[in-house]
């Protein structure tokens, strides 16, 4: 396994501000993910987050709106901007070990609150 | 796309009683499998997987899961529930053909003393 960190933990930021989410993961890792999780519901992946180029987004998110970066093998961040109250979630980074066989480690979470 | 289907919304059982949550998927070749829980306030903690090989798979806290092909099922059970298995649990699958997993919904699992 691997040990994942999230940085913050928690926020409540005010509508039209961002916010950058780190994640920083104690071994070199294969693939980074970030996921949603709304109130009640499941995880919706947001992109996977590729060393040294673009993110690749899913349906429905942007790049200008949930701009991510991962510059090494290690550490990715994603800032989720120009907020609004329907941004309120927890935003989980994910990843995935070399020899890991597709198992994903999820870190522990930021619970975002807009006001 | 993959999907995955968890039917129950909670699942409540007695302590020391069976517990099994429900789990059916759709993809477009073979799948891999995940089970993964939430405990409150925490991130998800990975159980088990299926991969390839036999369909009983045993994971972490007295956890095993059954792959069923033809009824495209991945069905959580443990034998004996613990009050401590109170979490809410998502199956998980992946298409061979890209990076992405696929979570249900939840089940919301509450073990009665």
């Amino acid at each position: 396994s691997a040990v994942i960190s999230q940085k913050p933990s928690r926020d409540i930021c005010q509508r039209g501000t961002s916010l950058t989410i780190q994640c920083q993961v104690d071994s070199q890792v294969t693939m980074m993910f970030w996921y949603r999780q709304q109130p009640g519901q499941s995880l919706t992946l947001i992109a996977t987050a590729n060393q040294g180029s673009e993110a690749t987004y899913e349906s429905g998110f942007v790049i200008d709106k949930f701009p991510i970066s991962r510059p090494n093998l290690t550490f990715s961040t994603l800032t989720v901007s120009n907020m609004s109250p329907e941004d309120s979630s927890i935003y989980l980074c994910s990843v995935e070990l070399e020899g890991s066989s597709y198992e994903q480690y999820f870190g522990p979470g930021t619970r975002l609150t807009v006001t | 796309a993959q999907s995955v289907a968890q039917p129950e919304d909670q699942v409540n059982v007695a302590e020391g009683n069976p517990l099994t949550v429900k789990c059916t998927y759709s993809v477009s070749g073979n799948p891999y499998l995940f089970w993964y829980v939430q405990y409150p306030n925490r991130g998800l903690q990975f159980l088990l997987k299926y991969i390839t090989g036999d369909n009983l798979v045993k994971g972490s806290y007295g956890f095993e899961a059954e792959f069923n092909k033809s009824q495209t099922s991945f069905h959580l059970k443990k034998p004996s529930a613990l009050v401590s298995d109170s979490a809410l649990y998502f199956c998980a699958v992946r298409d061979l053909g890209n990076n992405r997993l696929a979570f249900g919904k939840g089940n919301q699992v509450v073990v009665i003393p």
